[in-house]
């Protein structure tokens, strides 16, 4: 089965810095692939998504990047905020299974 | 817009007792349901999911079961919670057309066994 390794665990950085989170998986046939913030006592959210037909997708602060070939995928926050501050999940998909990564904790420090 | 609901949001349970966790959908139609346990700081791990009425897929074979009585309605089952039963449970659901769909979670129910 498909097996979805995340990095780093914990990262920190400094409030307007830029925090990137990486993300490989081992199906080549996952063709979307999800990212999750999810904040302390609560479910996590969708913040952003890509497909495999795309190699890189942008909203407003956050990005992400996908790399087929190399099979990883990694999303990026710039400038960064307090309130991005959570834990983060990547998830690799075919048809309705999901496979989630093992999560990255993000400080910003204000 | 589609919502999804779970209940309760904790739960404080004795060893060996029974469980029952609910989870609805509003919004949306033949979804696909899901759930999920999270332990504390860990990643998710899928239990179960569903594709219709009745159609149940266990992942993790352990005591715990669920049903979907209901096109929007998931339930999560145990006849004697042990000690290893404790986390955070969580719910999802994704639209069915044809893959490549997000899932959405509820806020989840934290689990406590003592």
């Amino acid at each position: 089965g498909e097996n979805v390794e995340q990095h780093p665990s914990t990262l920190s950085v400094q409030e307007g810095d830029s925090a990137v989170i990486k993300c490989t998986y081992s199906d080549s046939a996952s063709n979307y692939f999800p990212w999750y913030k999810q904040e302390l006592g609560k479910g996590p959210q969708l913040i952003i998504d890509i497909r495999s037909n795309v190699g890189e997708k942008k909203d407003q602060r956050i990005a992400v990047t996908l790399n087929k070939t190399a099979k990883h995928f990694s999303l990026h926050i710039t400038e960064t905020q307090p309130e991005d501050s959570a834990v983060y999940f990547c998830a690799a998909s075919f048809g309705n299974q999901f496979y989630f990564g093992t999560g990255t904790s993000l400080t910003v420090i204000p | 817009s589609q919502t999804i609901h779970q209940w309760p949001a904790t739960l404080v349970q004795p060893v060996g007792s029974p469980l029952s966790l609910e989870c609805t959908v509003e919004g949306t139609s033949n979804p696909n349901l899901y759930w999920y346990r999270q332990a504390a700081g860990r990643g998710l791990q899928l239990l179960f999911y569903s594709v219709g009425i009745g159609q149940i897929s266990s992942e993790v074979p352990q005591n715990l079961s669920a049903s979907r009585p209901q096109d929007r309605q998931f339930i999560l089952s145990s006849k004697k919670l042990l000690l290893s039963d404790s986390g955070f449970y969580l719910c999802a659901w994704s639209a069915v057309a044809g893959g490549n769909q997000p899932q959405h979670f509820g806020d989840g129910t934290r689990l406590s066994i003592l």
